[in-house]
């Protein structure tokens, strides 16, 4: 099992960014996906998750309003796109396999290496 | 939102010593529990989930257990590869939600 993020990135204040994960090694549509992130020093916050078997999602209210997360089953791949970013988004960003599959999330068995998202003025 | 209180937040220990770290849920998450390591500039890692299952490849030294409002990590006979960080993460109640971790340095 492999999640392979790219990145990092800098992006402005107001900007959106968009994370890609892809991922190898398993059957990709009997799990789901569950994006983290890491403020510098801090600890772990989690922002929402999708299945990967019927796009259910479910996002943290905090992101509600500024966060999608889609996937793609053609490329295996993961994607999740926060907007209207603000100075306290800077963070690293990580993608994990999440074991739930269909109607919720789970726990998270294989994370991606993770994305330095950097806004600035 | 459901809280996840860890302590200690730092844990001082030695090589060969037993270790306990305790996770405290605001409201019972019943055994919805995971446990994961982070070390400097790397991912976290699953260790234990459903409050007392070791995940495949994690040694045996790591064990979990409780329920309810309160979890306990235990890591005997402590080895250098485990100074590292450990969280809690609760998958009970939407939003799921990460204690604030316990450093465990030597």
């Amino acid at each position: 099992v492999q999640l392979v993020q790219s990145g990092p990135d800098v992006k402005k204040f107001g900007a959106s960014v968009k994370v890609s994960c892809k991922a190898s090694g398993y059957a990709f549509t009997n799990y789901g996906f569950s994006w983290v992130r890491q403020a510098p020093g801090q600890g772990l916050e989690w922002i929402g998750w999708i299945s990967a078997y019927n796009g259910y999602t479910y996002y943290a209210q905090k992101f509600q309003d500024r966060v999608s997360m889609t996937t793609d089953t053609s490329t295996t791949t993961a994607y999740m796109e926060l907007r209207s970013l603000k100075s306290d988004d800077t963070a690293v960003y990580y993608c994990a396999r999440d074991l739930g599959s269909l109607s919720h999330s789970s726990y998270l068995d294989y994370w991606g290496q993770g994305y330095l998202v950097t806004v600035s003025s | 939102d459901l809280q996840m209180t860890q302590s200690p937040s730092i844990l001082s220990a030695s090589v060969g010593d037993n270790v306990t770290i305790t996770c405290r849920a605001s409201q019972s998450v019943t055994i919805l529990l995971a446990w994961y390591q982070q070390k400097p500039g790397k991912a976290p890692k699953l260790l234990i989930y459903r409050a007392s299952n070791l995940e495949i490849g994690v040694p045996s030294r790591f064990s979990g257990s409780g329920s309810g409002t309160e979890f306990t990590l235990a890591i005997s006979s402590l080895q250098p590869d485990d100074f590292a960080t450990y969280y809690c993460q609760q998958y009970n109640t939407y939003p799921y939600t990460f204690g604030q971790g316990t450093k465990v340095e030597i």
